[in-house]
């Protein structure tokens, strides 16, 4: 089954400890995206990479950092995380980064709370 | 996000027709998208159109598309309690760009 897969799904973590968030595809897709959902505010871009090894900001990357070592992969790292990042967090991939549909499949979300 | 906005919430009875609209900013936007996010769920595409396409329908669907106004509706019709959801609307331009969304409720 084509999909999209995060872990964990819930995570109550303190301030200051190092997290990672997994997401893994197995649609051989070449753009991956990271997104947070915050109530009012829609989804907001975090990173995104276009391929193996090449990866931007998106509109709000202070506090992250991702890695792009395999196309399949592509983790969230929050090295020091801070209470202004809790929120509900969505990867997703698709097969071009533009042009014919686009379509992005997102993997369930992680609910990330930080005390 | 400021890029692409909506209206927040919309409450409609079941069987009437839902319209959920949408206004956004780049007038280079190629297409433009309506995503469903069930609850507890990621987001999943419902449609899509073409920037050089003024409506799309498919079965209950209805998108229309006023690329003069930027202005982008989904219209559902005989609306079903299955259809309770945050509806988020997207362009793709320089980049994929998603509105708030918007929470719909049908009532019996």
């Amino acid at each position: 089954e084509a999909q999209v897969t995060q872990n964990p799904r819930y995570l109550i973590t303190v301030t200051g400890k190092k997290l990672t968030v997994t997401c893994s595809q197995n649609m051989n897709h070449e753009y991956m995206s990271w997104y947070r959902q915050d109530p009012g505010l829609g989804l907001r871009q975090i990173y995104y990479s276009m391929n193996v090894e090449v990866t931007d900001k998106g509109d709000v990357p202070e506090g992250y950092k991702v890695s792009r070592k395999e196309k399949r992969n592509f983790p969230l790292i929050l090295e020091s995380p801070s209470p202004n990042q809790t929120s509900l967090y969505f990867c997703a991939s698709s097969l071009f980064s533009s042009g014919s549909g686009g379509e992005q499949f997102f993997g369930p979300g992680t609910r990330l709370t930080v005390l | 996000g400021e890029d692409v906005e909506q209206s927040l919430f919309l409450s409609v009875r079941e069987g009437d027709s839902s319209v959920i609209n949408c206004t956004y900013t780049d007038s280079s936007s190629t297409y433009l998208y309506w995503y469903k996010q069930e609850p507890g769920a990621g987001l999943q595409l419902l449609t899509y159109i073409f920037s050089n396409m003024d409506m799309k329908q498919d079965q209950r669907l209805t998108v229309l598309l006023n690329k003069k106004d930027k202005h982008l509706s989904l219209r559902i019709a005989d609306t079903q309690t299955g259809d309770s959801a945050i509806y988020f609307c997207a362009e793709r331009g320089a980049k994929l760009s998603f509105g708030a969304g918007t929470t719909v409720t049908v009532r019996a």
